[in-house]
């Protein structure tokens, strides 16, 4: 079985400084990792997504995240953050043995202050 | 706009009742997923069809079924509603049936009263 853990389920950050969403992970095969955002009262939308490869992968406004296999983390950051990324963040999985369902975590909601 | 579309956005249920969610979606997707939001459960997959067979079955209880028909829009059925069910349900698609990327609608939101 798979799960995902999002360490912080809050993370207050002031506008333009760096912020680092946590997330671990714990499968026994070879996974597929996303970070999705909620905008309030919206569906989720696909900020980045670890398949292969690099592991230090870029995904839209500005965000990136490294995957750490060692540590089975997949840790979700931004150098300079706007109030505009208030929202709430999600971790997923997916492992090869899983068929393609996404396994989430908690969720951790970025609150951006001016 | 992510292209997969939801009705109704919202609806307000009685507990012992029955409501059908419907998602149509993105144009080419074959694959779609249910998910429900909830406060206590998090985000937890429910149900995958692919081209009109389920695919892959989560936590999803039996008062609960869905099917895809051949214009590959999915309904979601829930039925002897109870105050627990009361949450946000996400239809999500994707062009294959393992296909990576899960293109997200903007969700239904389900009070049961």
């Amino acid at each position: 079985a798979q799960s995902v853990t999002q360490l912080d389920s809050q993370v207050p950050v002031f506008e333009e400084a760096p912020v680092e969403l946590r997330c671990n992970y714990s499968s026994s095969v070879s996974v597929y990792l996303f970070w999705y955002v909620q905008y309030p009262n919206q569906g989720l939308q696909l900020l980045l997504k670890y398949l292969s490869g690099s592991t230090l992968v870029k995904g839209i406004n500005g965000f990136e995240a490294e995957f750490n296999k060692s540590q089975t983390s997949f840790h979700l950051r931004k150098p300079s953050v706007h109030i505009s990324d208030t929202a709430e963040y999600f971790c997923a999985v997916r492992s090869n043995n899983a068929g393609n369902m996404l396994t989430f975590g908690g969720g951790t909601r970025l609150m951006v202050k001016p | 706009d992510s292209g997969v579309t939801q009705t109704p956005k919202h609806l307000i249920t009685a507990t012992g009742q029955r409501v059908t969610l419907r998602c149509s979606p993105r144009s080419g997707d074959l694959s779609v997923y249910w998910y429900q939001q909830s406060l206590d459960q998090g985000l937890q997959f429910l149900i995958q069809y692919y081209n009109g067979e389920e695919r892959a079955k989560g936590n999803i209880l039996e008062r609960f079924s869905a099917q895809q028909f051949p214009d590959l829009h999915s309904e979601l059925n829930l039925s002897s509603l109870e105050l627990g069910d009361s949450a946000l349900y996400f239809c999500a698609s994707s062009r294959g049936a393992d296909y990576n990327e899960q293109f997200f609608g903007p969700g239904t939101r389900l009070t049961v009263l």
